[in-house]
């Protein structure tokens, strides 16, 4: 199985900070990595996949990067709304595996 | 307009197997590339994948779980259905069931609001 590592497990921040969450992969995926909010009580929404690529829907200030093993996530100004927990997710291979998930909490 | 709802029993003993549904609307599972996946998360943990079931009635499973997963479709219902047989307590989580097509990357775009099981005596 592929393993996916995300960090920092929990970050604190405020309002209108830039926030960025890494994902690594045990081995080389290509670009097959998607990006899932989680807000308490509610299912995973997708935010990105392709490691990159914006879901129809999703503001701007989400972005994504990388490919191979290392990917992160990028929040550019966070929003009241975005204080989640995300998580990242490969489908390069069977069984798919997603990541630990990050926690992001207001400061 | 996609949805995806599950449904089953929200209390089960150990031992015992459990069968959850997933009725779906807005897409068909005998579309080219679509697919259907579980997924289940602990309480206060993290995303686990079950099982995933394709259009061509390709059924992928979790290694782990392999042995005690099930996955069919009822395409006459819009349904896809999961078995999980000789339950634990470790087996409590919500699951959710989940749509993945080629225009989201294979990627799970579209969730139910999952169901929470608990498995007790």
């Amino acid at each position: 199985d592929i393993q996916m590592t995300q960090s920092p497990s929990s970050v604190s921040t405020s309002a209108g900070d830039r926030v960025t969450i890494t994902c690594r992969a045990s081995q080389g995926i290509g670009s097959w990595l998607a990006w899932y909010q989680q807000k308490p009580g509610k299912a995973p929404k997708l935010l990105i996949y392709g490691a990159s690529i914006l879901q129809s829907g999703v503001p701007s200030r989400f972005s994504g990067s990388g490919s191979g093993t290392d990917f992160s996530l990028t929040i550019s100004s966070l929003q009241p709304e975005d204080f989640a927990t995300y998580y990242c997710q490969q489908a390069a291979t069977f069984p798919r595996t997603f990541g630990q998930g990050t926690k992001v909490e207001m400061k | 307009q996609i949805t995806l709802k599950e449904s089953g029993p929200t209390l089960v003993k150990p031992t015992q197997t459990l069968t959850l549904t997933c009725t779906f609307s807005g897409f068909s599972l005998s579309t080219a590339g679509v697919g259907v996946g579980w997924i289940r998360q602990p309480p206060g943990k993290a995303l686990e994948w079950l099982a995933l079931i394709y259009w061509a009635n390709d059924k992928r499973y979790s290694p782990s779980l392999e042995s005690r997963l099930t996955i069919t479709q009822d395409s006459s219902k819009n349904q896809v259905i999961l078995t999980l047989t000789n339950l634990d307590p470790v087996d409590t989580a919500t699951y959710y069931c989940a749509h993945s097509q080629p225009n989201s990357g294979w990627f799970f775009d579209y969730w139910g609001q999952g169901i929470l099981v608990t498995v007790s005596s």
